[in-house]
């Protein structure tokens, strides 16, 4: 059975940093597209990060520079390191399976990140 | 930067047909995704590829997607499809991009 499995999110000053973590089951993150996926209180879903299979990296312009996704292989597990937090970092992340030209088909159950001061 | 417009709200009664619309540009000649997402939920595909339901997605939701407008039909709407449903594709830099959702109620 898949399932994603985030941790790590908490209240942090802004300008402050955190990472965050998504242990995999039931498949190999390194084998296949991931994704962060972010959603402020109230608001709509937004595009975060990527990472392919070959190790490619992307980041939405809102957080390019400031975050950072890895995976570790052994571990099977994914991350984002999140630096130079702000206020309209605020929001719950999600982990993701997918992203580029596929669906995300599994998500986690998200850890909520609180920027402020 | 690519843009999907999708409306705040739609409304249905019971039983009946509810349509949520996702617009952009030249959108047909890309791949479309929808997610429902209940509150407190995580999001949860419901079709890909404009027109495939995932396994376990009941046949009362289909896609289309054309031109610029993409469609999320939901035949004999039931009280557990009130959600806020999201679009989703791609721009030509294969970066996601999500409409702004729509918040379904049924009533």
């Amino acid at each position: 059975e898949v399932q994603l499995v985030e941790s790590g999110g908490g209240l942090i000053q802004p300008g402050g940093s955190l990472g965050l973590s998504c242990a995999a089951s039931g498949f190999t993150v390194s084998s296949t597209y991931m994704s962060w996926v972010r959603q402020a209180p109230g608001k709509g879903l937004e595009w975060v990060s990527i990472i392919y299979p070959g190790g490619n990296t992307y980041y939405a312009d809102s957080v390019k520079g400031r975050f950072t996704i890895s995976r570790d292989y052994s571990k099977n597990t994914l991350y984002l390191q999140l630096n130079s937090l702000r206020a309209e970092d605020t929001a719950m992340y999600y982990c993701a399976r997918g992203g580029a030209t596929t669906p995300f088909d599994y998500w986690g159950q998200g850890t909520l990140v609180t920027v402020s001061s | 930067s690519y843009e999907l417009t999708q409306p705040p709200s739609v409304s249905v009664s019971p039983g009946q047909t509810a349509s949520i619309t996702c617009s952009g540009d030249k959108l047909g000649d890309k791949y479309l995704c929808w997610y429902q997402q209940k509150p407190g939920q995580s999001p949860v595909v419901v079709i890909y590829q404009d027109t495939k339901r995932p396994s376990g997605i009941p046949e009362r939701f289909s896609g289309s997607n054309s031109g610029n407008t993409a469609t999320l039909t939901i035949s004999g709407t039931q009280a557990m499809d009130e959600a806020d449903y999201y679009c989703q594709s791609w721009d030509s830099s294969n970066h996601v991009v999500f409409g702004g959702g729509t918040q379904l109620t049924v009533l």
